[in-house]
């Protein structure tokens, strides 16, 4: 079936740094990428997403990136902060059909202050 | 608007028996969705609808059901609960446009089954 790889599954970094997590996917089909934050205890919250018609896009400190010939999109937290300290979860799909949204396994992000 | 709702937050089962997770939006969405989120996992889709009458299954169907008589609610039916059931459940709405659709998730409930 339909898969969507993210690594790393944890990631440490100083506040001030940047963090970077990947996702590849398996369906050519796919033409949507969310990506999800999950604080502790809560619900996962969109963050950010992209579109096949674009490589990157940005929003304050986070941005994420496409690359649709090697089928991997990437999420980039700049000047990190201890409140981004969450599990961030990819996501790939067709942009007409969100019920076919497959997620990554999340990656669990701890800033240092 | 209070979004997406679940009730119970947390439950505790015993093997065997059923129970059924409810789940309510109040932004009109056509589409909503149940997932369950193990530990160290993504999140897996077991059920969906995109109206009411219309239900279709996830990639994780089994030992599960749903029915949507209205486009508020969407309850998920545990029959005959089994320890590999226990999870954390999410509830999603969406609106269903084409185009990228934003999936807004209720709180949870932590399903234990023993």
């Amino acid at each position: 079936g339909e898969n969507v790889e993210q690594h790393p599954s944890t990631l440490s970094v100083q506040e001030g740094d940047s963090a970077v997590i990947k996702c590849t996917y398996s369906d050519s089909a796919s033409n949507y990428f969310p990506w999800y934050k999950q604080e502790l205890g809560k619900r996962p919250q969109l963050i950010i997403d992209i579109r096949s018609n674009v490589g990157e896009k940005k929003d304050q400190r986070i941005a994420v990136t496409l690359n649709k010939t090697a089928k991997h999109f990437s999420l980039h937290i700049t000047e990190t902060q201890p409140e981004d300290s969450a599990v961030y979860f990819c996501a790939a799909g067709p942009m007409d059909s969100s019920y076919k949204l497959i997620f990554g396994s999340g990656t669990r992000l701890l800033v240092r202050p | 608007n209070a979004g997406v709702t679940q009730t119970p937050k947390f439950r505790i089962l015993k093997i065997g028996q059923s129970m059924t997770l409810q789940c309510a939006q109040d932004m009109n969405h056509n589409y909503m969705y149940w997932y369950r989120q193990d530990p160290g996992m993504g999140l897996k889709l077991i059920y969906y609808s995109v109206g009411a009458g219309i239900t279709d299954k996830g990639e994780v169907p089994n030992g599960y059901n749903v029915s949507r008589s209205t486009t508020e609610d969407f309850p998920l039916r545990l029959e005959l609960a089994a320890p590999s059931q226990t999870s954390v459940y999410f509830c999603a709405s969406s609106y269903g446009t084409s185009g990228g659709d934003t999936q807004y998730f209720g709180p949870g409930t932590r399903l234990t089954v023993l």
